[in-house]
């Protein structure tokens, strides 16, 4: 049962920084591209970040490049998103998915909640 | 640009069936789009991947209720048989040649 499990959310003043983890399991994490999408309070879905099966290329919506990195351990099947200079309008449920090809997130977790507030 | 837009809402009642629609943008009629549900207060999940020609691919264990179909630059989902559980935001989302996503920006789904 494919598996995904985010963590690391939590409150932070506009600013700061916040490393959120995604923990896979039940599948070859090695062989698949994976996402980070967030959704505002009451607002819908927004992409994120892709990255490729082995972590060499990334891609990111323009409203969070330079300042969001995403990352994977595929040793640790894991999936990272480093978020620096924190905004109020990054304040959303972040999900962490497993991606079919480059196309679309064919499994999702249940999202950790990052707050950006003073 | 690359757009997915949506109704904001649909209401259909327990029982009968509904037809959502996710119409692409000019120039993009002919790609391919993924529906996902969102029930309240849980993650997405994926239902299926759509091609223009109304071919589809479903996730695992979607009910057969759930299908979709295609006109020119409108994409359908249909779910038959609405149950209260079908109660939900509706997703969809496509991918564009530079590699990024867009998302539609939903319709809520009132099972009356």
């Amino acid at each position: 049962e494919v598996q995904l499990v985010e963590s690391g959310g939590g409150l932070v003043q506009p600013g700061g920084s916040l490393r959120l983890s995604c923990a896979a399991s039940g599948f070859t994490f090695s062989s698949y591209w994976m996402s980070w999408v967030r959704q505002a309070p009451g607002k819908g879905l927004e992409w994120v970040a892709n990255t490729r099966p082995d972590g060499s290329d990334k891609y990111y919506v323009d409203s969070v490049k330079g300042r969001f990195t995403m990352s994977r351990d595929n040793a640790k099947n894991s999936l990272y998103l480093q978020m620096n200079s924190l905004r109020a309008e990054d304040t959303a449920m972040y999900y962490c998915a497993r991606v079919q090809q480059w196309e679309l997130p064919d499994y999702w977790g249940q999202g950790t909640l990052v707050t950006v507030s003073s | 640009q690359l757009v997915l837009t949506q109704s904001p809402s649909a209401s259909a009642s327990l029982g009968a069936s509904v037809k959502l629609t996710c119409t692409l943008s000019s120039g993009h009629s002919s790609y391919a789009i993924a529906w996902h549900q969102q029930q309240p207060e849980k993650g997405p999940r994926y239902l299926m991947k759509l091609n223009s020609d109304g071919s589809h691919t479903k996730g695992d264990g979607i009910p057969d209720r759930f299908s979709g179909s295609s006109s020119g630059a409108e994409r359908y989902l249909t779910i038959s048989s609405l149950q209260s559980e079908d109660e939900a935001d509706y997703y969809c989302q496509t991918w564009d040649t530079g590699l990024d996503w867009v998302f539609g920006g939903g319709t809520k789904l009132t099972v009356l």
